[in-house]
Parts: structure tokens; sequence; C-alpha cells
């Protein structure tokens, strides 16, 4: 079975400083991939970024990147230079390949705050 | 291209009443997923459509149902609401076959309360 863990129910951080979420990770899967959405207060679920099993190196998108550790399993996102807009839920989840189906298992959340 | 969409936003409905919630999947995707999100929790998979077979589901009862139309548009059913079924109720799309590296493109939500 695919178990996410999110252990940060909320964090605040100053903006323009860096924050990291913590994402740890349960699965037998070999081939699966590792994604973080941002919920709104609007309930719409944004994809941020995304991480393969296979990839050796670590996944970034504009102010977003992912510390990939499969050893540890974990997968933290980290936010550089956080604005005001940052504030939302943030959710770590992750798919496996290879069987018939495609859904995303979704950890707990962490609400980020971020302090002008 | 237009991004996915769902109605209604809001509904409310009373315990024992049936719902049926619409998503309209991104442009050029044949597969779509429902998700229901409680308070304060994590999308939970309901099911999944591609091509307009169910592919899969998660640990719901019959009681949630679905259809996937030719243009890949897609109903989620509930019956005998029960008041444990208050949450956002999430739609996501995407491109390929199930178990592929596509990612899921999610709707606003529909957000439903059951008195």
């Amino acid at each position: 079975a695919q178990k996410i863990t999110q252990t940060q129910p909320g964090m605040f951080v100053q903006e323009k400083e860096a924050v990291t979420l913590d994402c740890t990770y349960d699965t037998s899967d070999q081939s699966y991939g590792l994604f973080w959405y941002k919920q709104p207060s609007s309930g719409e679920m944004i994809f941020l970024i995304y991480q393969g099993s296979y990839d050796e190196q670590n996944a970034t998108e504009g102010r977003y990147s992912l510390n990939f550790q499969k050893a540890r399993k974990s997968a933290n996102l980290v936010i550089s230079a956080s604005q005001l807009g940052d504030s939302a839920m943030y959710f770590c989840a992750m798919r496996a390949y290879g069987g018939s189906q495609g859904n995303l298992i979704f950890g707990k959340g962490t609400k980020l705050s971020v302090k002008p | 291209e237009t991004g996915v969409t769902q109605s209604p936003t809001h509904l409310i409905k009373t315990r024992g009443q049936q719902v049926t919630l619409r998503c309209s999947s991104q442009s050029g995707h044949n597969t779509v997923s429902w998700y229901q999100q409680a308070l304060g929790q994590g999308p939970q998979f309901i099911f999944q459509y591609y091509r307009e077979e169910e592919n899969g589901r998660g640990n719901f009862p019959p009681r949630f149902s679905g259809l996937q139309f030719p243009n890949y548009s897609s109903e989620l059913n509930v019956n005998a609401l029960e008041l444990d079924d208050s949450a956002l109720y999430l739609c996501a799309s995407s491109r390929g076959l199930a178990g592929s590296s596509y990612e899921q493109y999610f709707g606003p939500g529909t957000r439903l309360t059951v008195t």
C-alpha cells in the first residue's frame, strides 16, 4: 500500500525567505511519480512540480524545487523567496506506475502562511 | 485550451437524497478521476474513467457511481446521501493511459453540504 506523510500541519515563513515543506512516502513500487500541489482557499488544486522515481536530478520549476532523497523516501518542497500569494495548503502526492490505476495518493497537507 | 470545469460550484442536499456532479475535462484529455476531500484532509480517490470505462476505484461504497461520455466529460452520482458525504468533490483530467506519467489537471471543485 502507498502512503504519504506530511508531518507539518502548519508553517509560517517571512516574506522573501525560503521555506521547506516536508514529505515522506512509502511504497513497494519501483516506478512512481511524486507531485506537489497548491490549494488556495478557493479549492482548486494547482500543480506545482513533478519528480519521477528514476529522475537523477532534483526537479525545479521557477521558485519551486523538489529535494528528492530516494533512499530516505522523502520528497520535500522548497519554495524560495516566499511571496504573500504563496499562503495556501500544500499537498504532496504520489502515483505508482505500471498498474492499471493511475490515481494519486495525497498526504494531509501543510498550511503555509507567509508573513509580511 | 480550456481547463477542467465543474458544476455546480456549491450544492446543499438533504440526507437520503441523490446528487449528480458534472465535470468537463481539459481539451485532449481522455481520462477523468474523481476525488473527495473532507474538511482538513487530503483528497481521496473515488474512481477513474478512461475512454468511458471505469478504470479503477477507491474505497467508496457502490452508492458512488459515475459515467464518462464520448466527449470525455464525466458525472459523479451519489445516492442515499449521508452527512459524511459533505465534502469538496474534485475532478481531474489527464492525457494518456492510467498509470502513465501524465499529470492530472484539477477543476475548481464542487462543495457539497448534506444536512
